[in-house]
């Protein structure tokens, strides 16, 4: 069964500081995609990244950023330099090998606030 | 590039009554269809799997009569909540996949809609 972790539930920092969020994922498969996601108050869903289980090379975007390690099967997200609109709830997924049905299993979410 | 829709975005009705939201993917064809469940701070719940023209696939602990899914078309898929019951209330959200959109297995994610049961 696939699952995934998300130890911290809320994070709170005053803008400008560097925020990591944690995602550590258990599956059995060897081929599987990680995600991360965005929640605004509004509700909708936004992509963040999306990563294979074949590269684990670490990305960065403007600030932010994901390093991607098998052998501890985490898949940390940074946001450096914080700012308020980056307030929301981020979820970190997992899906298995690729498939017409294959499903995304959710971490249980980290609130994110950030104070001016 | 592949924008999902839902509609209603918030909806209000009496207890034993029926709702129904629409899933829309407005510039692919979704050959998949996913409906999800989230109470207030927790995390997304995976409710159905949904292919066009065929029965919905759904997880465990879902009732299948109370949940109503219908995928009868490439661009629409339906969940209609029957007879519902305050704790039926909820954020519903879709997602739609499209097999050569999604060759990275991506879902694209509609707004979700809020469902208050009273």
């Amino acid at each position: 069964a696939q699952k995934v972790t998300q130890a911290q539930t809320e994070i709170s920092v005053v803008e400008k500081e560097d925020v990591t969020l944690d995602c550590v994922y258990e599956t059995r498969d060897t081929t599987y995609y990680l995600f991360w996601y965005k929640q605004p108050p509004s509700g909708e869903l936004v992509f963040l990244i999306r990563r294979n289980s074949f590269d684990e090379q670490n990305e960065i975007s403007g600030r932010y950023s994901w390093n991607f390690q098998k052998s501890t099967s985490s898949f940390n997200f940074t946001i450096t330099a914080s700012q308020v609109v980056d307030s929301a709830v981020y979820f970190c997924a997992l899906s298995d090998r690729d498939g017409a049905n294959s499903k995304l299993t959710f971490g249980k979410g980290i609130t994110l606030s950030v104070r001016p | 590039g592949a924008v999902v829709s839902q509609h209603p975005s918030r909806v209000i009705c009496k207890s034993g009554t029926s709702v129904k939201i629409e899933c829309r993917s407005l510039d692919f064809q979704a050959t998949t269809m996913f409906w999800y469940r989230q109470f207030p701070k927790k995390s997304l719940m995976l409710m159905a799997t949904s292919n066009e023209g065929s029965k919905a696939t759904y997880e465990q602990g879902v009732e299948k009569d109370k949940f109503l899914i219908n995928h009868a078309s490439l661009t629409l898929s339906t969940l209609t909540v029957t007879s519902a019951h305050p704790e039926d209330s909820s954020f519903y959200i879709c997602s739609a996949r499209e097999w050569l959109l999604s060759s990275y297995n991506e879902q694209f994610f509609g707004p979700g809609t809020r469902l208050t049961v009273l």
